[in-house]
């Protein structure tokens, strides 16, 4: 399982645009990148996942160069909501070893007005 | 109602008792996990499941176990719980290898 190594922190504004960085340097081929969202003593919930280049949701955009070695989850215009830890998850595809989801100690991100 | 429900929200026990901790889905997934939380740190996978008759051990399996009843249903048991597992637990379920995980409302547990 590819490991991935992420800001313990950050901090920004309302209305900022904000970008955590995620490296992975031993993505496997097969690999997707997802991320995740989590409010204190609550569940984690999906933002986005892609596999390179990049790709744009409702929330979030996520940027994939073509070494894959690395991923940045953007926010946009953030708002005091936005405050929340933000997980960057490597997994593959096919077989049990895939369902093997690790979560590492994921970016706290405060919001300030 | 929620997809996934856990039972019991919170619980309280002595150390050295038997805990069981539930989790139903209603969304049809295949994988089912179990996380446990500590207070400011991130989730550590505890055991997931692959399938009913696939059961394969996390990062922290050791003290834990769990029993796939069907697909929609998947316990975790502490056999003698210890003050150490003083923690939030998360269900959670999956479908395919690029679905993205839901998760349950959690269940707060305290050993004392």
């Amino acid at each position: 399982l590819a490991k991935t190594t992420q800001p313990i922190s950050m901090d920004s504004y309302e209305g900022q645009e904000v970008n955590i960085t995620c490296s992975h340097n031993n993505i496997a081929t097969n690999d997707y990148i997802t991320w995740y969202q989590q409010f204190p003593s609550q569940g984690p919930r999906f933002i986005i996942q892609g596999y390179k280049t990049k790709v744009t949701n409702e929330v979030a955009s996520l940027f994939i160069p073509a070494d894959r070695k690395s991923s940045t989850l953007s926010l946009p215009r953030v708002s005091l909501s936005d405050t929340a830890v933000y997980y960057c998850l490597v997994g593959g595809v096919g077989g049990s070893s895939a369902s093997k989801i690790i979560f590492g100690s994921g970016t706290r991100l405060s919001i300030r007005p | 109602d929620a997809d996934v429900t856990q039972t019991p929200r919170n619980r309280i026990t002595k150390t050295g008792k038997r805990i069981m901790l539930e989790c139903s889905q209603t969304k049809g997934h295949d994988r089912m996990y179990w996380y446990r939380q500590d207070p400011g740190l991130g989730l550590q996978l505890i055991y997931y499941s692959f399938d009913v008759k696939d059961i394969n051990k996390g990062e922290i399996s050791d003290g834990y176990s769990v029993s796939r009843q069907a697909q929609a249903k998947f316990s975790l048991s502490l056999e003698s719980a210890i003050p150490n597992q003083t923690a939030l637990y998360f269900c959670a379920t999956k479908q395919g290898d690029t679905g993205e995980l839901f998760f349950g409302e959690g269940s707060r547990l305290t050993v004392l």
